[in-house]
Parts: C-alpha cells; structure tokens; sequence
C-alpha cells in the first residue's frame, strides 16, 4: 500500500539552482495537489490538477511549475530556487474535487535554499 | 479569501487531561475536515462532517459541525501521549480547494 509518494525526501540547494520534486500515487486518483508548509503559516496551496490534463494555480503559485504527466504523477518544478522556497514540501492526492474532497498526504520533502 | 482561524496555537496538557480545540470562520462551508499530523509525516484525515450541527465520535475524539457550518470543534477527552501532533481543520467550499487553517499544535505529556 504505497499510496503517495513523494521524492526525494530531503534537498538542499543553492540560490538560482532548479530542481524537480516528483510525486506519484496508486489510489487511481483524479486529482492531485502540492503544497508547503511553513512554520505559524499552515498549509497553502502551490497548484493544484482537478484531473488529468488540467493544472491550475493555488494560494502561493510564484516561482512554481507543474506538470500533470498522466493520472499517476504530478511533479512540481523551481526554475529558480529562492531562500524564501526554504519549506517542507507535500504532495496530496484525492479521488476527485468538490463534495467529500478527501487528501491523501505524502510523507513530504524538506528542501532548503541556501 | 476563505479564511479558517484555528486555537489555541500551542497546547500542552498532562495525560488524562481533557481538552478542545477551536476552528472558526465568518464562511460557510459544505464541509469541514479535520486531520492530524505527526512529525516527519504527512497529515492523515481523521473525520469530515457535513451537516449543520453534526456531532462525530472517533474513540475519545468528539468532532462537532457548528450549526451554521461556519465553526467546528475537537474536544479529546482523557488525553493520550499518543494524541500529540499537529490539528488541522480544512473547510471545504464548493469549487475551490481545501482551505486550512494554520493549526494546533498539541502535546501530552505522561
């Protein structure tokens, strides 16, 4: 039962260096969320995916990209990173949006920009 | 803006102890949900309700809905060292995602 699956688990990098976190679920899931978490600030949405295909921005979109690869993966993309995307990242996955919108979490990954 | 308050921020009880926690709104919901996080992980759903008024038990863990569905609360009774974790209620409104608010943070201490 691997549910959602979220690497890598830890990452540190350099101002202005991108990377790919990549996300994965099993549930046959239509959509599929990314979202930080930082301290006193709770979770807030990046972008989210409704169902395959489609991808629109969240709460905090600036500096993100995503990409819907097929219903399974939903990888979030800095182009850019900034000290300030210091966060604890997490993928979330649900059967689908609206009435009864329940998220399944990834285990998160802790990436800081130095 | 959906907006979703959550309190007391922090809360550390002795074992045994009972407890609520708050998560209030000046928005309607259609439902609200609420999950708890452990260090390190990811958090886990733990109750949504969905009704005005709705009263959900989940062993010692009391969920009720406000019957404006504006407001809910969590009310742990006899608390448990394994109860420690973060709260987080998330209100769901229609064609917008999951909304959360910031959090409990709560520890039990044996």
């Amino acid at each position: 039962n691997a549910g959602v699956t979220q690497t890598p688990k830890f990452q540190v990098l350099k101002t202005g260096q991108s990377m790919t976190l990549q996300c994965a679920q099993d549930m046959n899931h239509n959509s599929m969320y990314w979202y930080r978490q930082d301290p006193g600030m709770g979770l807030r949405l990046i972008y989210y995916s409704a169902s395959e295909g489609t991808t629109d921005k969240g709460e905090v979109p600036n500096g993100y990209n995503v990409s819907r690869l097929n219903k399974r993966e939903f990888s979030l993309r800095l182009e850019s990173a900034a000290p300030s995307q210091t966060s604890v990242y997490f993928c979330a996955s649900s059967l689908h949006r609206g009435v009864d919108e329940k998220l399944f979490f990834g285990s998160g990954t802790q990436l800081s920009v130095l | 803006t959906q907006l979703l308050e959550q309190s007391p921020q922090f809360l550390s009880i002795q074992e045994g102890e009972n407890l609520t926690v708050y998560c209030n709104s000046s928005s309607v919901f259609s439902s609200l949900q609420w999950y708890r996080q452990e260090p390190g992980e990811g958090p886990v759903l733990l109750v949504t309700v969905v009704t005005g008024g709705e009263v959900k038990k989940l062993k010692r863990l009391t969920f009720q809905f406000g019957d404006a569905r504006k407001d809910s609360s969590l009310h742990i009774t006899a608390a448990q060292p394994g109860d420690t974790g973060l709260y987080l209620c998330a209100g769901e409104g229609g064609n917008t995602p999951l909304v959360f608010g910031k959090g409990t943070r709560l520890s039990v201490i044996a």
